[in-house]
């Protein structure tokens, strides 16, 4: 079945422990991207990756980090997770089309995460 | 990348058509448009893409006249599982940056 895993699906932390949020697709897709959604705020993008080795900031990297090593896994790292970041955190992926367009995304289930 | 502007809320009554206009006034030449579904706590997914004219898929249609400074996403025949949140977003090819603006909660009523 083609899907989009993330875990965990839910996580309870503390202000300053690391954490990672792991995303991988089953696709062979090339492009992929975190995004948080916020009440109010609605989807915004963390980080994208329109590749292997290529990844980009979004509207709102400040505080993530990303990796993109191998196709299928694009994890999402908090070093020093803050208050702030407690969020619904959406992974996805898709292909591009010819003009490198980002096309028909699937997410992933989503990870609830609470900084306390 | 082009901001795009949506109504916040629409309601309809199954069984009509259903079109939800995005206005993207500054929209690039390279800049294609795509529509998304939300349910609540559920990630957003693909309706429908497109860069001019009409496209249309099993699901919808999406009318982008040729100033390219809006565009219409047309449900036909809603039914209440159509009540959802619905997003129009601005994607430049070449860039994998997208911006998601505030969407458009659709309440379709019996």
């Amino acid at each position: 079945e083609a899907q989009v895993t993330q875990n965990p699906r839910y996580l309870i932390t503390v202000t300053g422990k690391k954490l990672t949020v792991t995303c991988s697709q089953n696709m062979n897709h090339e492009y992929m991207s975190w995004y948080r959604q916020d009440p109010g705020l609605g989807l915004r993008q963390i980080y994208y990756s329109m590749n292997v080795e290529v990844t980009d900031k979004g509207d709102v990297p400040e505080g993530y980090k990303v990796s993109r090593k191998e196709k299928r896994n694009f994890p999402l790292i908090l070093e020093s997770p803050s208050p702030n970041q407690t969020s619904l955190y959406f992974c996805a992926s898709s292909t591009l089309t010819t003009s490198g367009v980002p096309y028909e995304q699937y997410f992933g289930p989503g990870t609830r995460l609470t900084v306390t | 990348l082009a901001k795009t502007t949506q109504p916040i809320s629409m309601d309809s009554y199954e069984g009509q058509e259903v079109n939800i206009t995005c206005s993207h006034n500054n929209i690039a030449t390279n800049d294609y448009i795509t529509w998304y579904q939300q349910f609540p706590s559920q990630g957003p997914r693909f309706i429908i893409q497109g860069y001019k004219t009409k496209v249309t898929n099993e699901v919808a249609s999406l009318f982008i006249p040729a100033d390219r400074k809006s565009s219409t996403l047309s449900l036909p025949r809603v039914s209440l599982s159509d009540t959802a949140v619905y997003y129009c977003l601005a994607t430049s090819s070449n860039t994998g940056k997208l911006i998601f603006g505030q969407g458009t909660t659709l309440q379709v009523k019996p």
